[in-house]
C-alpha cells in the first residue's frame, strides 16, 4: 500500500545546480500536483496535472518545470537551483481536479540549496 | 483574495482536556473545507472533507464541523498520540488558475500525559 511516492527524500545542492524530483502513484488517481512547505507558511501548490499529458501552473511556478511522464508519475524540474528554493517539497495525488476529491499526500522531499 | 486562517497557531492540552481548532475560510467557489494532520517529517494525512454548512464528520476524538465562514476541529479527551500539526485547507474551482487547495499556516497541538 505505497500511495505517493517521492525521491529523493533528502538533497542538498549547490546555487546553480539542476535537479529532478520524483513522484510515483499507485492508486490509478488522474490528477497529480507538487506544494512546497515553508515554516510560517501553508502549503503552496507549485504545479498540476488535471490529468495525463496536461500540467498547470499553481500560485508559485517562477524556477520550476514539471513533467507528467505518464498517468502515474510527475516529477520536478530545479534547472538552475536558488537558496530561495530550500523547501519542503509534496507531491500529491488525487481521482479529479477540483476540491470535491480527496488529495493524498507523499512524505516529502528535504531540499537544500546552498 | 482567497485566505484560510488557522488559530490558535500553537496549543497545549493536558491529557483529557477538551478543545477546539478554529479555521476562518475566505475562498471563492468554496469546493470543500480539508483537515489534515500532520506528524513532524511527515506529509499531510488525510482527516475530512466538509461540503455544506452544518455538516458535521467524526473520526475518533476528532470531530469537524462546518459553517459559511469557519469550521472547527474539536477534540474530545485527547490522548498524548494526538500531539501533531493540524491543517486545514479550502478546496477551489479546477477553471481558477491558482490550482486546488489553499492551506492555513496549521495549528501545533502538543498534548502532555
Amino acid at each position: 500500500n505505497a500511495g505517493v511516492t517521492q525521491t529523493p527524500k533528502f538533497q542538498v545542492l549547490k546555487t546553480g545546480q539542476s535537479m529532478t524530483l520524483q513522484c510515483a502513484q499507485d492508486m490509478n488517481h488522474n490528477s497529480m500536483y507538487w506544494y512546497r512547505q515553508d515554516p510560517g507558511m501553508g502549503l503552496r501548490l507549485i504545479y498540476y496535472s488535471a490529468s495525463e499529458g496536461t500540467t498547470d501552473k499553481g500560485e508559485v511556478p517562477n524556477g520550476y518545470n514539471v513533467s507528467r511522464l505518464n498517468k502515474r508519475e510527475f516529477s520536478l524540474r530545479l534547472e538552475s537551483a536558488a537558496p530561495s528554493q530550500t523547501s519542503v517539497y509534496f507531491c500529491a495525488s488525487s481521482e479529479t481536479v477540483g476540491g470535491g476529491n480527496t488529495i493524498y499526500f507523499g512524505e516529502g522531499s528535504w531540499l537544500t540549496v546552498v | 483574495e482567497d485566505q484560510v486562517t488557522q488559530s490558535p497557531e500553537a496549543l497545549r492540552l493536558q491529557e483529557g482536556e477538551s478543545s477546539s481548532l478554529n479555521c476562518s475560510y475566505t475562498v471563492s467557489g468554496l469546493r470543500g473545507l480539508f483537515w489534515y494532520r500532520q506528524d513532524p517529517g511527515k506529509g499531510p494525512e488525510f482527516l475530512f472533507t466538509l461540503y455544506s454548512a452544518g455538516e458535521e464528520k467524526e473520526k475518533e476524538r476528532l470531530k469537524a464541523t462546518l459553517t459559511k465562514k469557519e469550521s472547527f476541529l474539536h477534540i474530545t479527551a485527547p490522548k498524548p498520540e494526538d500531539s501533531a500539526t493540524y491543517l486545514c485547507a479550502g478546496g477551489r474551482d479546477y477553471g481558477g488558475s491558482q490550482g486546488n487547495l489553499i492551506f492555513g499556516k496549521g495549528t501545533k497541538l502538543s498534548v502532555k500525559p
